[in-house]
Order: C-alpha cells, then structure tokens, then sequence
C-alpha cells in the first residue's frame, strides 16, 4: 500500500487557477470513484473539500472541483483566495477496507 | 454535529506500548467505521486502520503487527495501541469517521512524542 503521487508543492495569483495531481495505481485510484481531497491548514484538522472523484461537501465553494483520468485523480481550483493557502491531500479507497492519503501538496498563494 | 475527542499521554518512551482513546459525542459510534490516521511533524498524512462498531478491524499492512484498535460501545469511544514504539511513531494522531468515500469527522489530533 504506498502513499498517492502527489506534488510537492503548486503556487498561483490570486485570480489564477492551480490543479493538484494525486497519482495511484489500478489498485486504488484507477479501480474506485471513491477518491476525497481534504484541506489542511497548519495546526488545524483536515477539512474534506471534494469526495467522489467530483462532489462537493455543502459549504465548499464551487471553486473548487475535482476529476479522474486513469490513475491520476486531480483537484483544480480556480479564482484563488488568500484563504486557500493550505496543505491538500488526496486520499483513495484500496479495497478490503484500506485507504490510502497522498503526500500532500503545499499550495502557495502569491 | 459530531465530535471527536482523543486523550491519552502524550510522551511515550521506545520500545513501549503507546494508548490512545477517542471519544464519540454527537452521535452514536455503531454504524460507522472509524479511523486513526497520523501525521509526524511537517509530514503527510498516513491512515493506520480502522475498526468498526461491531468490532471487526483492518490495519495499514505497514503497521500490521504493531497495531490493535478496540471499541467500546457502552461508552460510545474506540481505542488504538501500538506496540514497540520508535522515534519515527512521534506523530499527531488524529481520530476520524471513515465511510468507504470520505472522512467527514475529525477529532482535533493529538500529539504523541516517542522519547527517553
């Protein structure tokens, strides 16, 4: 069971949009439309931000929008806000009740 | 609204057992998965296991071995133990409940240190 792919770390404008690749394999990622992303802010719980490949929780703002291709889920946000500088993180169901987190991307807003 | 509380100590010597318990408000605990997921300092996040109300229980394999999760539903709270500690265990541990798409609960996280 290894940890998601996922970048290291992404920065954009305010305004701007930035997409967050989260890289697993047939096992995870490829084989379920069960992959979540959560926001982290420091010293702060993750909060969930999209679940289903593309569903939003209510209260997130429609800013923010995942998909899947193959392997590879990934996560866009748009019209970047100060506010959404944080740590992202994917996490995918793996089967026989095991999940799996990526290793989480630190998102910079410049 | 759900809650989420974990307790236990917060310094662990290597080579001991480290405890810790979640407790469950707002909600009942049977129905559900629950989770422990952890995250050392400055690092990522890492999912350790989960059990569910009835007791049945499923770890990360790269704990297997070191890891029991238990849950008490008289008290409405579930518990992990990890055995044979090292420094490489000092983590925030983080409570949370599991549903096969998402996490939608967290507890707030605890600091556990591994030290001498």
């Amino acid at each position: 069971q290894s940890a998601l792919t996922q970048p290291r770390s992404v920065s954009g404008s305010p305004g701007q949009s930035v997409t967050i690749s989260c890289t697993g394999a047939s096992s995870d990622v490829g084989g379920y439309n069960f992959v979540s992303w959560y926001q982290q802010h420091p010293g702060k719980a993750p909060k969930l931000m999209i679940y289903d490949v593309n569903k939003r929780p209510s209260g997130v703002p429609d800013r923010f929008s995942g998909s899947k291709s193959g392997n590879t889920a990934s996560l866009t946000i748009s019209g970047l806000q100060a506010e959404d500088e944080a740590d992202y993180y994917c996490c995918s169901y793996a089967g026989s009740y095991s999940w799996v987190f990526g290793g989480g991307t630190k998102l910079t807003v410049l | 609204q759900v809650q989420l509380q974990e307790s236990g100590p917060g310094l662990v010597k290597p080579s001991e057992t480290l405890s810790l318990t979640c407790t469950v408000s707002g909600g009942s605990i049977s129905t559900y998965y629950w989770s422990w997921i952890r995250q050392p300092p400055g690092e990522g996040l890492e999912w350790i296991g989960c059990i569910y109300y009835s007791g049945t229980t499923n770890y990360n394999p790269s704990l297997k071995g070191r890891v029991t999760m238990s849950v008490d539903t008289s008290k409405n709270q579930f518990s992990l133990k990890l055995t044979s500690v090292t420094a490489a265990d000092t983590a925030v541990y983080f409570c949370a409940r599991q549903q096969l798409n998402l996490v939608d609960y967290w507890g707030q996280g605890t600091l556990a240190t591994v030290s001498s």
